[in-house]
């Protein structure tokens, strides 16, 4: 049970910005937020994670809503190698991270 | 190497035979992680070892899986009397011991049940 709920699939055109939401709405308050990403043919990548306050990192920023009972990944401008499937994590530290199905991101040039 | 390291990257192996699967997390990595990948499929937690407490084993998914892990470092995957449906990428992953932050992925073991 991954306990996020995000949308199956989304798509997006090259060098626009790409929001990808993530839905945790029985998130406790010592839960983390993560994401991570595969990319086809590899293993899971790190993209960033947060607890209450938006993060920003080279890859990414993650906006977490006030509430903390979603968060969006923000892509600024996505590129033909973003294409991947983002996974929304809400763990617990020391407890072991649960994938979902994640979102299947296609960008188009 | 300064990553996570997995072996063999690919075994096949005939139905019924047992297997032993190799991760060597980074060093200093008191978290480490087994995950499978079926094709086409998304992720599925296995077992995951934080430091000396008790693994959490609870995704293993039959008697046949077990996982140990020597010293705190290196952990082996074990799946006796293998089965097709145990085909599938097997993934080792590794964090500090807060694993609050990132997760390490290595490239993973290419298991093949004929």
């Amino acid at each position: 049970d991954a306990k996020t709920t995000q949308p199956n699939s989304m798509e997006s055109n090259e060098e626009e910005p790409v929001h990808l939401p993530c839905n945790h709405s029985t998130i406790s308050g010592t839960d983390y937020i993560h994401w991570y990403r595969q990319l086809p043919s590899q293993g899971p990548e790190y993209v960033i994670h947060g607890l209450t306050s938006n993060v920003n990192n080279r890859m990414a920023s993650l906006a977490i809503a006030e509430d903390r009972k979603s968060s969006t990944l923000i892509l600024h401008r996505a590129t033909l190698r973003d294409a991947a499937v983002y996974y929304c994590i809400r763990n617990q530290a020391g407890t072991a991270l649960i994938f979902g199905k994640g979102t299947t991101l296609s960008v188009s040039s | 190497g300064a990553g996570v390291s997995q072996s063999p990257s690919n075994k096949v192996t005939e139905k019924g035979k047992d297997v032993e699967l190799r991760c060597d997390p980074i060093s200093g990595h008191t978290a480490l992680y087994w995950y499978r990948q079926s094709l086409g499929q998304g992720l599925e937690f296995l077992i995951y070892f934080q430091g000396n407490s008790a693994p959490d084993k609870s995704g293993l998914p039959s008697d046949r899986f077990s996982a140990e892990r020597t010293g705190g470092s290196v952990s082996t995957l074990t799946i006796q009397r293998t089965q097709q449906e145990d085909s599938a990428v097997y993934l080792c992953a590794s964090s500090t011991e807060t694993n609050t932050g990132e997760l390490f992925f290595g490239e993973g073991s290419r298991l093949t049940v004929l």
